[in-house]
């Protein structure tokens, strides 16, 4: 287990469509953040779990964001009726519960057409 | 206004120069700043970490945090081209979860 992954990378859909995408996190760590990007902007906050509890939620995630980690491992982030300003990219990060700062994978870029 | 404010260039110096790169914030709340790395279409990469005030040198990397101005910078010696990248600021409270809070980022290009 060498970092955080994402899938997919890309995801290119039409407006309206639903779309879900993946993150793996670093085994050893029990916490799980996901991020929101748009282009010339700084990664901004939009829940995180701890194991398989969801703590927190960003004002950002409307209702037809949601987002789960079942076994406490993997997560899944679902954007229903996708809209164009829900295009950016879309970072997850790990971290063990001690200790500051997030390893981020590499982001899945959603473009709604 | 926001949290943490970022100047986000563009900036250009030549090889070999120092590059200061700096963050102002509102929340004094703030304990814990972290520099961040970002290539272009990549993840950000956790470049430096620092608890409360003071200092912290990482090969080419030091990091300097001043609460009291509610000031943090990052400075590269000998840059290098490929430093060329995005260059982000994030701080945290504690009990807060980890959670980040991110200025907009610095965009940097170290050209030969």
């Amino acid at each position: 287990d060498t970092g955080v992954s994402q899938d997919p990378r890309h995801k290119i859909t039409k407006r309206g469509q639903n779309v879900t995408f993946r993150c793996d996190p670093i085994s050893e760590h029990n916490r799980l953040y996901w991020y929101r990007q748009t282009l010339g902007q700084g990664p901004e906050f939009l829940t995180y779990f701890q194991n398989e509890a969801q703590l927190e939620k960003s004002r950002l995630l409307s209702d037809r964001f949601s987002a789960e980690r079942p076994k406490g491992s993997f997560s899944t982030l679902e954007i229903q009726r996708t809209e164009q300003g829900d295009s950016a990219m879309y970072l997850c990060a790990s971290s063990p519960t001690q200790g500051q700062g997030l390893d981020f994978g590499p982001g899945t870029r959603l473009t709604v057409t | 206004q926001k949290e943490v404010e970022q100047d986000p260039g563009p900036l250009s110096v030549p090889e070999g120069a120092i590059v200061s790169l700096n963050c102002t914030y509102s929340n004094s709340a703030f304990q814990y700043f972290m520099w961040y790395r970002q290539y272009s279409r990549k993840g950000p990469e956790l470049l430096m970490y620092t608890y409360s005030s003071g200092n912290k040198e990482d090969g080419r990397f030091t990091a300097q945090v001043d609460k009291s101005s509610k000031y943090i910078s990052l400075f590269i010696r000998d840059s290098q081209p490929s430093d060329s990248a995005t260059y982000l600021c994030a701080m945290s409270e504690p009990g807060g979860g980890n959670k980040l809070t991110f200025g907009t980022g610095t965009q940097l290009k170290v050209e030969l």
